[in-house]
């Protein structure tokens, strides 16, 4: 399978800054997502990034606070805007296969203050 | 949109026993079922998955069993042992395209505990 990865793996950003979040795979693939993941909460989707095109958000998400790029087939990032201690979280990117499963990166875990 | 509801959200077996999770989906549009394994700090690992056109999967140790009429899927544990400890979702995915294809929707998890 795929090798993901991310980076960064952790950070502590202070309130009202933005961190912008890589993810890489070593292989071309078709679809890429992006997670978050709460302290001891399950994995909610933000947004599917889609190469060449806008990303696609799920209700309570906008583009404005998670801007999303895809300029290729092996790499993502995603920014966390204007950050408040309620962003703090793990971010996971996943990628899927064309058997619909999906594999998750190692995450990057935010702390804001 | 789909909705998982998976219980129980904590679970504590003696090593040896069997485990069983249980999950249950609204959108009759979907048609595959992964599950995942989340051991603490490390990313959920899918273990194994099953789609509509199949009731049951084995792998080892390992099971999952899909009923469609009832919207409802289980991962079965035997013979637990303490690695098997960790955080378990179940999640549910279409694939039949449109918006929203492909994308998964987790369950809150389980967590389970195997007691040597």
């Amino acid at each position: 399978s795929a090798v993901i990865s991310q980076k960064p793996s952790r950070d502590i950003c202070q309130r009202g800054t933005s961190l912008t979040i890589q993810c890489q795979v070593d292989s071309q693939v078709t679809m890429m997502f992006w997670y978050r993941q709460q302290p001891g909460q399950s994995l909610t989707l933000i947004a599917t990034a889609n190469q060449g095109s806008e990303a696609t958000y799920e209700s309570g998400f906008v583009i404005d606070k998670f801007p999303i790029s895809r300029p290729n087939l092996t790499f993502s990032t995603l920014t966390v805007s204007n950050m408040s201690p309620e962003d703090s979280s793990i971010y996971l990117c996943s990628v899927g296969t064309g058997y619909n499963e999906q594999f998750f990166g190692p995450g990057t875990r935010l702390t804001v203050l | 949109g789909e909705n998982v509801e998976q219980h129980p959200s904590t679970l504590s077996v003696q090593e040896g026993d069997s485990a069983v999770i249980k999950c249950t989906y609204s959108d009759s549009a979907s048609n595959y079922f992964p599950w995942y394994k989340q051991e603490l700090g490390k990313r959920p690992q899918l273990i194994i998955d099953i789609r509509s056109n199949v009731g049951e999967k084995k792998d080892q140790r390992i099971a999952v069993t899909l009923n469609k009429t009832a919207k409802h899927f289980s991962l079965h544990i035997t013979e637990t042992q303490p690695e098997d400890s960790a955080v378990y979702f179940c999640a549910a995915s279409s694939t039949q395209g449109g918006a929203g294809s492909y994308q998964l929707t987790f369950g809150k998890g389980t967590k389970l505990s195997v007691i040597p």
